[in-house]
Parts: C-alpha cells; sequence; structure tokens
C-alpha cells in the first residue's frame, strides 16, 4: 500500500533554477492538492486537479505551474524559484467529493538559496 | 470567503487530563470539517471529520469533535490525553457543495502534552 508519494523529500537550489517536485498516488484518485506549508500561516493552497488534464488555481498560485497527463501523477514546478518559495510542500489527494478527507504526501522541503 | 482559526497557537496539558483544541469556521453554506495531526517532518494525518448527522464525531486516537453550528464552532478533544498526543493539530473546513474539494486550513495548534 504506497498511498501518496513524494520526491525528493528534500531539495536544495538556487536562486533562478527550475525545480520540479514530484507527485504519484496509487489509489486513482481523482482529486489531487498542492499545498505549501509555513510558519505563521498553516497549509495554503498551490493548485488543485479534479481530474487528469484539468487543473485550477489555488490560492497562492504565482511562480508556479502544474500539470496532470495521468491521473496518478501531478508534478510541481517553479519555473524560476525564488527565496520566498523556500518552504515545505504537500502533496494531497482525495477519493470523492462526498468523502471529502485529503490524504497527504509526506512533503518536499524545498530551500532556494 | 471560507476562513477557519485557531485561536490558539499553542495548548499545554498534563499527561491524563482532558485536552480541547479550539477551532471556528466561517463559510457560507454547510460546512464539511476535519482534523488533522502532523507529527515533525510528516505528513498531515486524519484525524476526524463533520459532514452530517451526530455533532459529535468520534476520530483516530480516542479523539473527538463537536459540530456546534451555532457557535460555528469544531473544538478537538480527548478526555485523558497521552504524551504521544504532542503533535501540531490542523482544523480544516470547506463548503459542502463545493464541487473542487479544497480544503482551507487554520494556522495549526501546537499541543504539548507534559508527563
Amino acid at each position: 500500500d504506497a498511498g501518496i508519494t513524494q520526491s525528493p523529500r528534500y531539495k536544495i537550489t538556487e536562486t533562478g533554477r527550475q525545480v520540479t517536485l514530484m507527485c504519484h498516488q496509487t489509489w486513482s484518485h481523482s482529486y489531487m492538492f498542492w499545498y505549501r506549508q509555513d510558519l505563521g500561516h498553516g497549509l495554503r493552497l498551490i493548485y488543485y486537479s479534479a481530474a487528469a488534464d484539468i487543473t485550477d488555481k489555488g490560492e497562492v498560485p504565482d511562480g508556479y505551474v502544474v500539470s496532470r497527463s495521468k491521473t496518478e501523477n501531478f508534478p510541481l514546478t517553479l519555473e524560476s524559484a525564488t527565496r520566498s518559495q523556500t518552504s515545505v510542500y504537500f502533496c494531497a489527494s482525495m477519493n470523492s467529493l462526498s468523502t471529502g478527507e485529503l490524504f497527504f504526501g509526506e512533503g518536499s522541503r524545498l530551500t532556494v538559496l | 470567503a471560507q476562513s477557519v482559526a485557531q485561536p490558539e497557537d499553542q495548548v499545554n496539558v498534563a499527561e491524563g487530563n482532558p485536552l480541547t483544541v479550539k477551532c471556528t469556521y466561517s463559510v457560507s453554506g454547510n460546512p464539511y470539517l476535519f482534523w488533522y495531526v502532523q507529527y515533525p517532518n510528516r505528513g498531515l494525518q486524519f484525524l476526524l471529520k463533520y459532514i452530517t448527522g451526530d455533532n459529535l464525531v468520534k476520530g483516530s486516537y480516542g479523539f473527538e469533535a463537536e459540530f456546534n453550528k451555532s457557535q460555528t464552532s469544531f473544538h478537538l478533544k480527548k478526555p485523558s490525553a497521552l504524551v504521544s498526543d504532542s503533535a501540531l493539530y490542523f482544523c480544516a473546513v470547506r463548503v459542502s457543495s463545493s464541487n473542487t474539494g479544497k480544503l482551507i486550513f487554520g494556522q495549526g495548534t501546537t499541543l504539548q502534552v507534559k508527563p
């Protein structure tokens, strides 16, 4: 039961570089989400997806790009990393709107120097 | 706009004593309410949820929460705290009619249980 996995777990990069955080789930859940966690802000939604090829912006989408060509994968790309994007990133999935709970990955800790 | 407030950054309780972690919410419509727990360097784990029905909801690890519509609250409770309950707790909400499933999270409350 692999569930939802994120990679890499830890990443250090430099300002201006492109970074992709991977998210893979084995449940075939329709809905997937990317959140970032910062001290004092809790979790804030970056992007979400209701199904393959359907994505939409969340609360803090600027500087991020997502794609969802397959149901099980939902990568998050920082096209040109900035220091303000230093954070812990969580991917989550949800089976259906009626059940409602999200299942989270273990997180990817990104440091932008 | 939807919002969640967790008024306490930290709650301290002695082992064996009851604990309460507070949560209030604001939504336009009927809420779906959730509690999650996060241990250091781990992802969030689902504890319990209120969708409809009985206002008292029981969840994992002996936790429960009471939905109070008039006070727009969903406080997390446990009758007898354990040291192992020490963690970061998040309350979350979404509108039941939402077609996106997006959850709005509170800022989190650190629970410290002392032996």
